[in-house]
């Protein structure tokens, strides 16, 4: 089946500490994105990737990383450096940054 | 003010009701998405539209371009359309790829 996976569902992070968030995609989309949601508020865009190789930031992209260097694949990496991860993020993908985004079903990061 | 004002923020409805949600946006935009949430957390996109009206079996979305309004109905609601309705709006920046803004979304909670 086609879709968008990421991994973990839960993920807890321990203060100081680098975690990595997963997103895997089989559709072919050539776009990919990172949101972070927090209650209350809209979605909100990290990074999103055109395409293979290149990424960009969107509007709060302190404290976070990316990486393109597959098609498929567009992990988020939370640093020391965000001093305020907790938070639910979805991953989204689409055939182009003009098209529908479809999104993976999300991770949950909390900070112990 | 947010770019993009979802009205109500939550509604309660018997199950049967018809039901509005509305979305006012500030921006000049090229199109005009209504996503769904539901508890666990994962998004599907409802529609995508730039003019005039879409539907998709108890689901209708209209758009007016000239008033930056969009609004969702819901015909014979049923407990299982509870979730949060998000609106969300491509915006036409130039020279860059475009991006979604998203309201804040609004929780629907339809009681049999």
């Amino acid at each position: 089946d086609g879709g968008i996976t990421q991994s973990p569902k839960y993920l807890f992070r321990k203060e100081g500490q680098n975690v990595t968030l997963s997103c895997e995609q089989n559709l072919n989309h050539d776009a990919m994105y990172w949101y972070r949601q927090d209650p209350g508020q809209g979605l909100r865009l990290i990074y999103y990737s055109q395409i293979v190789n290149d990424f960009q930031k969107g509007d709060i992209a302190e404290g976070y990383s990316v990486s393109r260097e597959k098609k498929e694949s567009f992990p988020l990496t939370v640093t020391s450096a965000q001093k305020n991860p907790t938070a639910f993020y979805l991953c989204a993908s689409s055939i182009n940054t003009q098209e529908t985004q479809y999104f993976g079903p999300g991770t949950r990061l909390l900070v112990l | 003010k947010n770019e993009v004002e979802q009205s109500p923020q939550n509604l309660t409805a018997q199950e049967g009701e018809f039901i509005t949600i509305n979305c006012s946006y500030s921006v000049g935009i090229s199109a005009l998405h209504w996503l769904q949430q539901h508890p666990g957390g994962g998004i599907v996109s409802l529609f995508m539209l730039s003019s005039g009206k879409k539907k998709h079996g108890r689901l209708i979305a209209t758009i007016n371009i000239q008033e930056k309004h969009s609004s969702l109905h819901i015909t014979a609601s049923h407990p299982r359309d509870s979730a949060v309705y998000i609106c969300a709006v491509m915006s036409t920046t130039s020279g860059s790829a475009r991006q979604l803004t998203f309201g804040s979304g609004t929780q629907l909670t339809v009681l049999p």
